[in-house]
């Protein structure tokens, strides 16, 4: 069973860090790609970021660029989101997301979600 | 960023009703687009994909269709339990979007 669990999250003032984590298991995790997905309190989903398997290819939204980094540890089988200069609006639930590389190549697989407060 | 409209934003319907919703890329993104349905608290579940192809355990009262910059998702006689928002999603570039999300509601 693919399993994707988040862990980081927390409260934080504006301008400060935050790293996230997922740890994955129930896959090959060095085969597949890797997003970041968001989503502010009452509000729609927003992709953030994605990694290729060996982290060759990293995209990222322009909402983020120059402040978020990802990265992985294939080895631990974990995925990374680095959050520098935090605002309030990157207040929201963060999601690691699995993509379908071998099917369909979408994402399909999601964790449940660590919830990040940005507030002095 | 290509950007992706979605209407209505919010509708309501009843058990039974069919039920469609639009998606428009602003420029054109092939047959690059996914649904997703969303209830409360929980994550995203992958409905459809390259626009028209059911993800495997999705009921077949769930269709998706279109290419280029429109979409349509109609779900054929809605059940008790596809209230919820759905998001389409653009697939065929970086940076990814999302659709800003349409709530379908209880009438």
């Amino acid at each position: 069973e693919v399993q994707l669990v988040e862990s980081g999250g927390g409260l934080v003032k504006p301008g400060g860090s935050l790293r996230l984590s997922c740890a994955a298991s129930g896959f090959t995790f060095n085969s597949s790609t890797m997003n970041w997905v968001r989503q502010a309190p009452g509000k729609g989903l927003e992709w953030l970021s994605s990694i290729s398997s060996s982290s060759t290819y990293i995209y990222y939204a322009d909402s983020v660029k120059g402040r978020f980094t990802i990265s992985r540890d294939n080895a631990k089988k974990s995925l990374y989101l680095q959050m520098n200069s935090l605002r309030v609006e990157d207040t929201a639930v963060y999601y690691c997301v699995r993509v379908d590389d071998f099917w369909s190549n979408y994402p399909l697989y999601w964790g449940q979600g660590t919830l990040v407060t940005v507030s002095s | 960023a290509i950007q992706m409209t979605q209407s209505p934003s919010s509708l309501s319907a009843s058990v039974g009703d069919r039920v469609t919703i639009t998606c428009r890329a602003s420029q054109g993104i092939r047959n690059d687009l996914g649904w997703y349905q969303q209830k409360p608290g929980k994550a995203p579940k992958l409905l459809i994909y390259s626009a028209s192809s059911l993800q495997s355990g999705v009921p077949s009262r769930f269709s998706g269709s279109g290419s280029g910059t429109d979409f349509t998702l109609t779900v054929s006689s809605l059940h008790p339990e596809d209230f919820a928002t759905y998001y389409c999603l653009q697939n065929y570039n970086y940076p990814r979007t999302f659709g800003q999300g349409t709530k379908v509601e209880i009438k």
